[in-house]
């Protein structure tokens, strides 16, 4: 079945730092690619989608300029926290989806701690 | 506007025994629904999925889903549970004609399935 690979899984940094996580569909060419939020023993906050070569389309209250998204191609997608801080501390799931009404292939995701 | 519905934060059931995790909809035309599993810090594996045809759909892992549309639901069943079942469960629903960004989906806030030995 279709593979989305996400790194790093686990990332552990100081307040300031800024953290790129990758999110690559390894066996298909992914349209269009998610990046979602989850609180402990919550759902599936969406943040913002991506189409390659294009800009992220961000859900209301994401800081764009928080958290960058960059689609460079239909295999990769990032996702930049910028300048952490604790209260970024979650853990980030990206999906990508290919064409004709395929289902949302995820990530393992990626616990970030901002200490 | 599309919505889904999980009216069940946990559902306990003990093993051997069948389950069902609930799951409801609303959209504006027909839905595109899909069921998820996850496990502990891990990402969303998909189970199964309703486009179109026979409304009992059979996934992963020996669970089935009925859409049914007069009550827009899509519950998730499966006949016998294993321990190993025990994860959280989201439902999720997509608007084909409802959306800018094709393959956007609404998820529901999760069912906690806890199955004992």
């Amino acid at each position: 079945g279709a593979v989305v690979s996400q790194h790093p899984s686990w990332v552990i940094c100081k307040s300031g730092t800024s953290v790129k996580i990758e999110c690559r569909s390894l066996d298909f060419q992914a349209t269009t690619m998610f990046w979602y939020r989850q609180f402990p023993k919550q759902s599936l906050m969406l943040m913002a989608t991506s189409n390659e070569g294009s800009k992220a389309t961000y859900e209301q209250g994401v800081e764009k300029d928080k958290f960058l998204i960059n689609h460079a191609s239909l295999t990769l997608s990032t996702l930049t926290v910028t300048s952490a801080h604790p209260e970024d501390s979650s853990f980030y799931i990206c999906s990508a989806i290919g064409p004709h009404n395929q289902p949302q292939h995820f990530g393992d995701g990626t616990r970030l701690s901002i200490l | 506007a599309q919505s889904v519905a999980q009216p069940e934060d946990q559902v306990n059931v003990a093993e051997g025994n069948p389950l069902t995790v609930k799951c409801t909809y609303s959209v504006s035309g027909n839905p595109y629904l899909f069921w998820y599993v996850q496990y502990p810090n891990r990402g969303l594996q998909f189970l199964l999925k309703y486009i179109t045809g026979d409304n009992l759909v059979k996934g992963s892992y020996g669970f089935e889903a009925e859409f049914n549309k007069s009550q827009t639901s899509f519950h998730l069943k499966k006949p016998s549970a294993l321990v190993s079942d025990s994860a959280l469960y989201f439902c999720a629903v997509r608007d084909p004609l409802g959306d800018t960004n094709a393959g956007k989906s609404t998820f529901g806030d999760g069912t906690t399935l806890t199955v004992k030995p």
